[in-house]
């Protein structure tokens, strides 16, 4: 079956520092990719998505970038992180319009 | 720019009430509305409605997509104090869109004892 590990599960980062958050699915190849974001425990907005290795389209612009250096491997980062960027972030994978979302990482900016 | 809108965006219940939660949406090329409950981390998909499957029911939860007025509602009879969380609504649309879905701003529903 298949899994989406995301990791850490918590960040508390300084403004001004770097950022790298990891995802990786297991079980499937070729699936399409996303990095969200929730503030506030509130709705899900669509920061990245990516169809393949080296494909990453941009929904927002904004502090972050999105790379996908392998099949199953999608990663968002920052040179410099605003205050901004705290919030809940989360991957996922998806079946069609199912979307199956890792356990997220809570970031902190302080 | 797609849109989706949820209500009521708060909602306090006593265990066993009935709740109705609604989602209203504007895409182009619609193909599909899910709901999605969410607790503390991941959401976890409830019911995916499409143009071939517009109602869904599963235990206590049901859904219903009614296409001509672009919206769904969520029910849930007989509530839990476990029911408690944010519930998701999600809109998938076709074309370039493939896959990528929009969000309302979720419902946060508390069940209190």
């Amino acid at each position: 079956s298949q899994t989406i590990h995301q990791w850490p599960a918590t960040l508390v980062q300084p403004v001004g520092s770097p950022l790298s958050l990891e995802c990786t699915v297991e079980g499937t190849s070729n699936p399409n990719l996303y990095w969200y974001r929730q503030a506030a425990g509130r709705g899900l907005q669509l920061l990245f998505y990516s169809v393949g290795i080296g494909q990453i389209s941009s929904e927002v612009p904004q502090n972050l970038s999105a790379s996908r250096p392998q099949d199953r491997q999608f990663i968002l980062s920052s040179k410099k992180l605003l205050l901004s960027d705290s919030g809940f972030y989360l991957c996922a994978w998806t079946i069609t319009d199912k979307a199956f979302f890792g356990q997220g990482t809570r970031l902190t900016v302080v | 720019e797609d849109k989706v809108v949820q209500s009521p965006l708060s909602l306090v219940v006593h265990e066993g009430d009935t709740v109705t939660l609604n989602c209203s949406y504007e895409v182009t090329n619609f193909r599909s509305l899910l709901w999605y409950k969410q607790e503390k981390k991941a959401p976890t998909f409830l019911f995916m409605l499409t143009s071939s499957g517009i109602e869904k029911k599963s235990g206590r939860l049901s859904s219903i997509l009614d296409k001509k007025e672009l919206s769904s509602i969520l029910n849930i009879t007989a509530t839990q104090t476990g029911d408690s969380a944010i519930y998701l609504c999600a809109v998938g649309a076709g074309g370039t869109s493939y896959g990528k879905l929009t969000f309302g701003q979720g419902t946060i529903l508390t069940v209190h004892p």
